[in-house]
């Protein structure tokens, strides 16, 4: 079957700290994977994609790269600012769309 | 600008009453979806639909009920048979293609449901 498992939060930093948050997968065939944003109060956003292996998704200084050997789309980003306090989710797509369990990021001045 | 609007925002309902929420969507995409959200939680899909006339139920979709008679509109339905309807709901769209999504999940801002 298909599934996303992802790193359990919260995770809090300090701004200007190195930000990873894991995400692996089980899937059937070749899915597509992404990563979404969701600040308080407010529905997801897309915040990156890949759509085949080795591919790298970027966006607003978030990183992730489609690792097939290793089933994982982990997402990084160098150096946090408060404003990316927000809760993560890792997702895949086939038939449906699939979603880990969402990492809670606080960071502080 | 294209997106998905749901309405309303808020909402209270009083113990036993049906409530409905609305989405549409105005991407010209055939996919819909519904997912519950609770406090500190992940997303749970209740209804979705691939295409108009038809929908196949998620993984929890007892004391909900949906419709799909046009492309862009996915109305849910809160039923009073639901024990727990307290919670943040979220309707989104994707393009599909031979059955397999072709793209991202787009979000509307979601529905926040209290019941008093």
């Amino acid at each position: 079957g298909n599934s996303v498992t992802q790193m359990e939060g919260p995770v809090t930093l300090s701004e200007e700290a190195f930000l990873t948050i894991n995400c692996t997968y089980t899937a059937t065939g070749y899915p597509s994977l992404f990563w979404y944003v969701q600040y308080p109060g407010e529905g997801l956003q897309l915040l990156l994609k890949a759509t085949k292996a080795d591919d790298k998704g970027s966006n607003k200084g978030f990183e992730a790269t489609y690792r097939k050997e290793t089933t994982s789309f982990h997402l990084e980003k160098g150096s946090v600012q408060v404003s990316d306090s927000a809760v993560y989710f890792c997702a895949l797509s086939r038939d449906q769309f699939y979603f880990g369990t969402g990492t809670s990021l606080t960071v502080i001045p | 600008d294209g997106g998905i609007t749901q309405s309303p925002k808020y909402l209270f309902r009083k113990e036993g009453q049906n409530v409905t929420l609305s989405c549409e969507q105005n991407l010209n995409h055939d996919a819909m979806y519904w997912y519950r959200q609770d406090p500190g939680q992940g997303l749970r899909l209740i209804y979705y639909s691939q295409i108009v006339n038809d929908f196949q139920k998620g993984d929890i979709a007892e004391g909900y009920s949906v419709s799909r008679e046009k492309k862009e509109s996915f109305p849910l339905t809160v039923t009073s048979a639901q024990k727990n309807p307290t919670a943040f709901y979220l309707c989104a769209s994707s393009r599909t293609s031979g059955g397999i999504n072709t793209g991202e999940l787009f979000f509307g801002e979601g529905s926040r449901l209290t019941v008093l």
